[in-house]
């Protein structure tokens, strides 16, 4: 089956700092990506696609400017959390649709902020 | 507003199939059932979808009623490595997956 990898698995980060997350589909070419966040005990939200070559589009009360994301290449996306504080702190998962019906999710990204 | 409805969670035997019920009165005559699951501290796994008819795959069998109202995963033989929260997502073909709280299955020896 496809395959989403995400890097790194976890991250600590001292507040005020910038983290970037990266999201690859490493069998297929992905030019839709997607990015969640799960606070702990909770559900999936998603927060942003990532469409290759273009401007992401993101969920309503997602801020575009303190989640960055690119999609540079067809098998990457990248997420960067900018200006860290505590309160981002969360699991960030990527997920992409090979062939427009099911998607991959990739294992996830744990970021603790200090 | 959630598109569908699931039990908060279920309890299954090992050995046993397990049945999963959604509701999703609403869906769109567009709209897909997906079915993913998400392990402890892991990212979601693709089950299963279908439109109107039933399906079946290596995993899970997927029974939707005939007005699409509503659906039911089965799990043929749970297994302990089964035990997760498991999402019933309605979502056009190329939709976003929209999360609710799914079921929290616990597979029991």
């Amino acid at each position: 089956g496809a395959v989403v990898s995400q890097h790194p698995s976890w991250v600590i980060c001292k507040s005020g700092t910038s983290v970037k997350i990266e999201c690859r589909s490493l069998d297929f070419q992905a030019t839709t990506m997607f990015w969640y966040r799960q606070f702990p005990k909770q559900s999936l939200m998603l927060m942003a696609t990532s469409n290759e070559g273009s401007k992401a589009t993101y969920e309503q009360g997602v801020e575009k400017d303190k989640f960055l994301i690119n999609h540079a290449s067809l098998t990457l996306s990248t997420l960067t959390v900018t200006s860290a504080h505590p309160e981002d702190s969360s699991f960030y998962i990527c997920s992409a649709p090979p062939a427009g019906y099911e998607q991959y999710f990739g294992p996830g990204t744990r970021l603790t902020v200090t | 507003d959630a598109k569908t409805t699931q039990p908060t969670s279920m309890d299954c035997a090992e050995g046993r199939a397990a049945n999963l019920p959604c509701n999703h009165s609403t869906i769109s005559g567009n709209e897909y059932v997906y079915w993913y699951r998400q392990i402890h501290s892991q990212g979601p796994q693709y089950i299963i979808h279908g439109l109107k008819n039933n399906e079946t795959n290596e995993m899970a069998s997927l029974i939707i009623t005939e007005d699409r109202k509503s659906s039911t995963l089965i799990l043929p033989h749970a297994t302990l490595r089964d035990t997760a929260v498991y999402y019933c997502i309605v979502t056009d073909s190329w939709g976003k997956l929209q999360f609710g709280a799914g079921t929290q299955v616990v597979v029991t020896p």
